[in-house]
């Protein structure tokens, strides 16, 4: 069954370093999501992805974060100038369209900043 | 915006018997989708159920199903004979028709007693 791949499943990171998450979406799917979850929070979302550019985005993606396709398959999401407070679980998801269709998520980073 | 509100921290429930989460949401739409998702300890969340607000019919999957009820905004889900292997979060989500992005609850902790 296909899947969502993210890697690393966990990185540490000294604040004020740049990070890179990345994501393999679903091979056949074109909608790209990032989402993150701080330790006993909710998940929030942080940014949609369609036909090579941002679609959406929250209050929280603010220019500390970037994301990206390079290539055919991946998916990445940039922060640059970790904080503590970019300490959290982050999500990658896919969607073959928008609206109401499943988005498959992957099992996520813990990025840890230190 | 909208908004989505668990109730339930933490919820246990006895081997083979049904228990029921609950999720409420707050919106000004008259169509959306709401889902429930499912996060094993493996951190991946895991599409559960899906109900479109225009369908009066409470969706069902196997032993899950939900108590849809538009005009109280209200979206229960209910685990039917539960199994060891559906202790996990869950979480209540809700997409707007024209957007991607969902909006998700605090969660609820299910604990399946042996």
């Amino acid at each position: 069954e296909p899947e969502v791949t993210q890697t690393p499943s966990h990185q540490v990171t000294q604040m004020g370093q740049e990070v890179i998450l990345r994501c393999v979406p679903i091979s056949n799917h074109l909608y790209f999501y990032w989402y993150r979850q701080i330790l006993g929070q909710k998940v929030e979302f942080l940014v949609s992805f369609y036909n090579n550019e941002i679609s959406e985005k929250s209050e929280i993606f603010d220019d500390q974060f970037s994301v990206e396709r390079p290539d055919g398959s991946n998916f990445t999401l940039k922060i640059r100038s970790t904080k503590l407070e970019d300490s959290a679980m982050y999500f990658c998801a896919s969607s073959a369209r928008s609206g109401g269709t499943e988005a498959f998520f992957g099992q996520g980073t813990r990025l840890t900043v230190v | 915006a909208q908004t989505v509100t668990q109730s339930q921290p933490e919820m246990s429930v006895q081997e083979a018997e049904t228990v029921t989460l609950s999720c409420t949401y707050d919106t000004s739409e008259s169509d959306y989708y709401l889902f429930w998702y499912k996060q094993p300890p493996s951190r991946q969340m895991i599409l559960v159920i899906r109900q479109e607000a225009y369908k009066q019919q409470n969706a069902t999957e196997n032993r899950f199903s939900v108590n849809f009820q538009k005009a109280a905004k209200s979206f229960s889900l209910k685990i039917s004979d539960s199994q060891l292997g559906d202790a996990a979060m869950y979480f209540c989500a809700y997409r707007s028709l024209g957007a991607q992005k969902l909006v998700f609850g605090q969660g609820t902790r299910l604990t399946i007693n042996p």
